[in-house]
């Protein structure tokens, strides 16, 4: 079945650290790719996306995320991670072939140590 | 607040009731989607709605559920004789055009469903 993999459930890391999430699919045309965070207590927010062109994007609050088609990965980063980064973060997946739907992963759990 | 708006936020509801619960997209916005959200996973497509046509349903979306969006507006999600099983976060988005055009979807709060 097509799917969006997120290798880690669960990210504990300190201040100043530097985090790399990683996201898989298995589509194999066309797609649209996001990652969405959600702070405690608060809705689903667009960290990052990509559409087209450079597959290295920037995102909002420092994050970036490269495509790297041949392994079908969109990886999110972040150099420096701040107590305030502790969220839950979600990549998904938008096949172009498959109209307007996102599928998205199971989610990373991360909590940054002050 | 100009963002995606559910309600109510939280329903608590004994097996076998019905529920309907409300979703408010950003004005102007024309595709409005429904997500299902368990605990510990991320957010399952249910269905998506261009102006008041309803374009997709997944098959998680039985026949016990029912979603409308009769002006292209504000859409309903409707859960009958619910089960257990229904217990979940219920999210909406709503988005200006196609995600292959480079829109983006916003989500609101969600509502949150337990069936006892």
């Amino acid at each position: 079945a097509q799917s969006v993999s997120q290798h880690n459930h669960h990210v504990i890391l300190s201040e100043a650290a530097s985090l790399e999430l990683g996201c898989n699919y298995s589509y194999g045309g066309t797609v649209n790719l996001f990652w969405y965070v959600q702070y405690p207590g608060q809705h689903l927010q667009l960290l990052l996306k990509y559409f087209s062109g450079d597959p290295l994007v920037k995102g909002i609050k420092g994050f970036e995320a490269e495509f790297i088609k041949s392994k079908f990965s969109f990886n999110l980063r972040k150099p420096s991670v701040q107590w305030s980064d502790t969220a839950e973060y979600f990549c998904a997946v938008n096949p172009q072939a498959a109209g307007n739907k996102l599928t998205f992963g199971g989610g990373t759990r991360v909590l940054v140590k002050p | 607040d100009t963002g995606v708006s559910q309600n109510p936020r939280h329903k608590i509801t004994k097996r076998g009731q019905n529920v309907t619960f409300r979703c408010d997209p950003i004005s102007e916005h024309n595709r409005l989607y429904w997500y299902r959200q368990t605990l510990g996973q991320g957010p399952e497509f249910l269905t998506y709605f261009q102006n008041e046509a309803q374009l997709e349903k997944s098959r998680l979306l039985s026949d016990r559920f029912s979603a409308e969006r009769p002006k292209g507006s504000f859409s309903t999600l409707e859960i009958q004789r619910t089960e257990q099983g229904d217990s979940a976060m219920y999210l909406c988005a709503s988005s200006p055009g196609d995600l292959g055009r480079g829109e983006t979807q916003y989500f609101g709060p969600g509502t949150r469903l337990l069936v006892l």
